[in-house]
């Protein structure tokens, strides 16, 4: 079955960038028709939709992360990665990857996902 | 854009049955039906339960059901169990620049 597992740093200082990687078994990130997108989680509080990229490589972003945020596939080893620079403590949260089996927010398959806390 | 409206909490007692709403605009909710619903546990990653407003992938229970009137979608759970106590959330396509928006999640509380 699709497996998805991401990984990453789990603490970054404040102004400095957030890099994750979601490495996908079961399934290829080149697959048409699917979307591999990012989430996150802040303690306690709702989801939140970051990014996406399509099997094509054409990626989409959440307006309110502005230009901080970036999403990239290595299709050679079956990742994708997430960029955030300028981290604040509003970036601290659980972050998962995810499959979007159609563009249309359906997010059918999800990673365990990862703690991130910003320090000051 | 603002996140989808959704009751902080509801309750049941089990074998009764709940609605948890989710109210959009006609960008989001309203426009699109491309609703889906996803079962949190604590600590847990979200589980998709409906898609497309209505369609349940398979292995999700036909106790949950989705509907959609207007800007306001909603899921309904019936023949409540202890297991279904958990966190939900909305979720809507949100046209070509949103893209994708979530509800803020509702607490179901299995009395």
């Amino acid at each position: 079955q699709v497996q998805l597992q991401e990984s990453g740093p789990g603490l970054v200082k404040a102004s400095e960038t957030l890099s994750l990687t979601c490495s996908v078994s079961g399934a290829s990130v080149k697959s048409y028709p699917y979307y591999w997108g990012w989430l996150r989680q802040p303690p306690g509080k709702g989801l939140e939709w970051i990014a996406s990229i399509y099997y094509n490589g054409r990626p989409s972003y959440n307006p309110s992360l502005g230009s901080r945020v970036s999403i990239s596939a290595d299709t050679s080893k079956n990742q994708f990665s997430l960029s955030l620079s300028a981290v604040t403590a509003e970036d601290t949260a659980v972050y998962y990857c995810a499959r979007d089996t159609d563009g249309w927010a359906t997010f059918d398959v999800w990673g365990q996902g990862t703690v991130f806390t910003v320090s000051s | 854009q603002s996140a989808l409206t959704q009751p902080r909490s509801v309750s049941g007692s089990p074998g009764q049955s709940v609605t948890i709403s989710c109210t959009g605009s006609s960008s989001d909710v309203g426009g699109h039906d491309f609703v889906s619903w996803y079962q949190q546990h604590p600590g847990k990653a979200p589980q998709l339960l409906i898609y497309a407003v209505t369609k349940r992938p398979s292995g999700v229970p036909d106790r949950f059901s989705g509907s959609k009137s207007g800007n306001t979608a909603s899921l309904t759970l019936s023949g409540l169990q202890a297991e279904d106590e958990a966190d939900y959330y909305c979720c809507s396509y949100a046209g070509p620049s949103t893209f994708v928006i979530f509800g803020g999640g509702t607490k179901l509380s299995v009395l």
